[in-house]
């Protein structure tokens, strides 16, 4: 069974703060990792993703990989409270189908 | 601008009745997958499809049906809806590069459904 782990939060910063999100998984052949933010209500919407160890920015935010680790995180540098939402974190394992992880709620106060 | 269409978007219905609930996409994708999410809950795959006429079950047990007769329509079936159905059900689809690189999901808006 492929597990994706986040915690479940709520992770709360202040504005213009680093928000710093957590996923680990247990496949150690998957190959390609997705963040998505889901609104409340709302249908989630792909942020980043990610295939090779390392860094990849993009804008405000940051997807950083460790394959070895089975580790995958998410920077988002000056935290706005537009960007309170819930992060799925997902994995891909060399079908087409996604694992999501079960989210962590972020909350940022002004 | 989302390119993947479902309707509707909310629907309360009776005990017993047949429903369908309609997934359409513009983009050309071969691959499309029904969700089904409760609120605050994690999301739990029930159909999946590769392309025409192609079919599968996913993780979840689910009294549901789907097709694929064309690349941009997979509609998804519930032949005799129960309260247990309530939830919000989310149709994805997914393109995928000649390298097997996977770019992640296009989400529509979702129906939520309510049994009564």
């Amino acid at each position: 069974q492929k597990e994706v782990e986040q915690n479940s939060g709520p992770l709360s910063v202040p504005e213009g703060a680093i928000a710093s999100l957590n996923c680990t998984y247990s496949d150690r052949g998957s190959q390609s990792f997705f963040w998505y933010r889901q609104y409340s209500g709302k249908s989630p919407e792909l942020i980043m993703f990610i295939y090779s160890n390392g860094d990849k920015e993009d804008g405000r935010f940051t997807a950083q990989l460790n394959k070895a680790s089975q580790y995958v995180s998410l920077l988002i540098r000056d935290s706005q409270p537009s960007d309170s939402a819930t992060y799925l974190c997902a994995v891909n394992s060399g079908y087409s189908t996604l694992t999501f992880g079960k989210g962590t709620m972020l909350l940022v106060s002004p | 601008e989302a390119d993947i269409y479902q309707t509707p978007r909310y629907l309360v219905i009776g005990t017993g009745k047949k429903i369908t609930l309609e997934c359409s996409q513009t983009m050309g994708h071969d691959k499309m997958y029904w969700y089904q999410q409760d609120p605050g809950m994690e999301l739990h795959l029930i159909h999946y499809s590769y392309g025409v006429n192609s079919t599968e079950k996913g993780d979840l047990s689910s009294e549901s049906t789907v097709s694929r007769i064309r690349t941009e329509h997979f509609p998804l079936t519930l032949e005799s809806a129960r309260p247990s159905h309530t939830s919000q059900y989310l149709c994805a689809s997914s393109f995928q590069g000649g390298a097997g690189d996977h770019y992640g999901y296009t989400f529509g808006s979702g129906t939520r459904l309510t049994v009564v």
